[in-house]
């Protein structure tokens, strides 16, 4: 059974770095057209993607926010991290890592608890 | 602003069918069928409930259909059941450096 978990901080203060890390059990990033995504949601607001990385290492950032965001990979661990610079009070949100389903499209069919985080002086 | 559009609410009465629409461009919905619809009830991480326009992963009632016209893709909830409040929010792949898109969500609301 395939199941996700963020940790990271609950709490920044303005332009510091947010790290994320995402666990994962009952899959291998190591496997074929696997793909790990970042979504996170502003409080009372929509869903909103992040990044992706596939198997092999190939990724896929939000465009407006890509020059901020660096998704990697660690297989032997079954860890997706995703770094985010420069935070700000409007980052304020909950961040979930997600799996996405087969080998195309963008549907996501396993997400984790997510991770509240929030950014403030 | 999200990039997908939906309607910020919608509802009806229990029994009764609900359609709840996500409008975006040629180049993400009108695109592509892999249009996906999350349930999502307060607190909760989201849910998959529909992916590839119409299909529905194991687990979710068939009262949950989806369909696509154009740039604009639709969710239908048959017979509805008070479980069924929740936000339910549309995705869709839009490849290249977009990837993909989400609405803006849509608040059902069980009468």
């Amino acid at each position: 059974q395939i199941t996700l978990k963020e940790s990271g901080p609950t709490l920044l203060k303005p332009t510091q770095t947010l790290t994320l890390t995402c666990n994962l059990s009952g899959f291998s990033l190591s496997s074929s057209s696997v793909g790990v995504a970042w979504i996170r949601q502003p409080p009372g607001k929509a869903l909103e993607f992040l990044a992706l990385i596939y198997w092999n290492d190939d990724t896929r950032y939000n465009p407006s926010l890509k020059n901020r965001l660096t998704i990697t990979k660690d297989t032997s661990k079954n860890q997706v991290v995703l770094i985010m610079n420069t935070m700000d009070p409007v980052d304020t949100a909950t961040y979930y890592c997600a799996h996405r389903r087969g080998v195309s499209g963008a549907a996501f069919d396993f997400w984790g608890q997510g991770s509240l985080v929030t950014v403030s002086s | 602003q999200s990039a997908l559009t939906q309607p910020p609410s919608a509802s009806g009465s229990p029994g009764q069918s609900v359609t709840i629409s996500c409008t975006g461009t040629s180049s993400d919905v009108g695109a592509y069928n892999y249009v996906s619809w999350y349930q999502q009830h307060p607190g909760e991480a989201p849910r998959l409930m529909l992916y590839e326009v119409t299909k529905r992963p194991s687990g979710v009632p068939d009262r949950f259909s989806g369909s696509k016209s154009g740039n604009t893709a639709s969710l239908t909830v048959s017979g509805l059941q008070a479980e069924d409040e929740a936000d339910y929010f549309c995705n869709s792949y839009a490849g290249g450096n977009t990837y993909v898109v989400f609405g803006g969500g849509t608040k059902l609301t069980v009468l």
